[in-house]
């Protein structure tokens, strides 16, 4: 299953809003989508799986949304440390794919 | 606290070899299956390789089957990932990653280590 993410970069300002689009060439069942989020250097972190469940400590201003082939990852105010390259992921079908990501970045 | 440590890598040639390793600690590591992803510069990551908790299943990319060969030792809390006839797009961080729940493969990922980087060049 190919993911293509879009915007390839979003330009924002802390406090706004940001929603970050993954595509799926095919349907993902069970919402088996995962967002992550990696800052520069760093591993990626989980934010989100089973579409719209978050993980393990993840602030409330992160979501995820969406079905089928389409999903979403909605920031609700950006704050500092949210400027960061984000990942969806489909655990659906071997292999594990993930998208090429949307950088976040500061206007 | 789970914590995971890769180590192994580095300058190969193409044709070369490596072995990676990630020592896990902070979980019950012998009840989780564990994978491999790496991620090419500016690239996204892409999984690997996965192994059960007990070694019985093992899965891999078709990009990598037959070259590199996953395996544990659940004594050690230790990962490791055999990497040979290493190609340069093999070149990329290389991370281990655990799934979730213990004794259930999901296919997500919520800890990784810090990665190792592999670079395969003349």
């Amino acid at each position: 299953i190919v993911l293509t993410q879009t915007p390839g970069t979003l330009s924002l300002s802390p406090g706004e809003r940001a929603t970050l689009s993954c595509r799926a060439s095919e349907t993902v069942s069970a919402n088996y989508l995962a967002w992550y989020q990696q800052r520069p250097g760093q591993a990626p972190r989980l934010l989100i799986y089973g579409a719209s469940s978050r993980a393990t400590g993840i602030s409330d201003r992160f979501s995820g949304s969406g079905s089928g082939t389409d999903f979403t990852l909605t920031i609700s105010r950006l704050e500092p440390e949210d400027f960061a390259v984000y990942y969806c992921q489909q655990y659906d079908r071997s292999p594990r794919t993930f998208g090429q990501g949307t950088k976040v970045e500061i206007k | 606290q789970v914590h995971l440590v890769e180590s192994g890598g580095g300058l190969v040639k193409p044709g070369g070899s490596l072995r990676l390793s990630c020592a896990a600690s902070g979980f019950a590591f012998g009840d989780y299956y564990m994978s491999w992803i790496r991620q090419a510069p500016g690239k996204g990551p892409q999984w690997i390789s996965y192994i059960s908790s007990d070694s019985g299943y093992t899965n891999y990319v078709d990009s990598v089957e037959g070259r590199f060969t996953i395996s544990r030792d659940n004594a050690r809390n230790t990962l490791y990932l055999q990497m040979n006839s290493l190609r340069v797009e093999d070149t990329a961080v290389y991370y281990c990653a655990r799934d979730p729940y213990d004794e259930v493969l999901t296919g997500f990922y919520d800890n990784w280590g810090q990665g190792t980087l592999v670079t395969v060049s003349s």
